[in-house]
């Protein structure tokens, strides 16, 4: 079974600050996705990631995906109190793949 | 476009009791999947389909039964209800197995089994 590591869990962060999570594995992934998640609501797709060392962005949202394939991370600017909500990394494990592997998630808080 | 649709959005079950959970989409999606979401757990697959009448088993299945007689519809049934079934259900679907595919979440159903 393939895991997908979360980091941080929680973060709770003053409204203007910078913030990253990150998603690691010791497998490697054909593509990376990143979710959005609002309470009482589905996940939302952010991005795709495909190309090891792919770096994508999104207004104040940058995506990176490692050069091995095995980890990617989730950069955030300046956030704003809109930016709260639960992220979820998810990992296709080969092309073709129908099947994700999604991480636990990072409950981000951004207070105002 | 509706998009995905699950119904109900909340239910209150009694040990023992079945039920089923629906699921239907408009985008003519060929790929569709059940997942639940606990607490600290993330979401984990429970089955899923890659067309009608072709369904296959996820990370955990064990409890519940699925069927895909339509490309739209991909209901998920409870045999009999236990505690610890008492989660949110995610539907989903995405057109193919391609990387840059979207995947499309339902509003999820949260479900309480006393």
């Amino acid at each position: 079974t393939q895991l997908l590591e979360q980091s941080p869990q929680f973060l709770s962060i003053q409204e203007g600050e910078n913030l990253t999570v990150y998603c690691n594995s010791s497998s490697v992934f054909s593509s990376l996705q990143w979710y959005r998640q609002e309470p009482g609501e589905g996940p939302v797709l952010l991005v795709t990631v495909v190309t090891g060392g792919e770096v994508k962005k999104l207004k104040r949202l940058t995506f990176q995906f490692g050069d091995a394939r095995k980890d990617s991370s989730l950069h955030i600017t300046a956030a704003q109190p809109g930016d709260t909500g639960l992220y979820l990394c998810a990992g296709v494990s080969g092309a073709g793949s129908y099947q994700l592997t999604f991480g636990k998630g990072t409950k981000l808080s951004v207070i105002p | 476009n509706a998009g995905v649709t699950q119904t109900p959005k909340f239910q209150v079950l009694k040990t023992g009791q079945s039920m089923t959970l629906q699921c239907a989409q408009d985008m003519n999606h060929e790929y569709m999947s059940w997942y639940r979401q606990d607490p600290g757990m993330g979401l984990r697959l429970i089955h899923y389909s890659v067309g009608a009448g072709i369904t296959d088993q996820g990370e955990v299945p064990n409890g519940y039964n699925v069927s895909r007689s339509t490309t739209e519809d991909f209901p998920l049934r409870l045999l009999s209800a236990a505690p610890s079934q008492t989660s949110v259900y995610f539907c989903a679907s995405r057109s193919s197995g391609g990387a840059g595919d979207t995947q499309y979440f339902g509003p999820g159903t949260r479900l309480t089994v006393l």
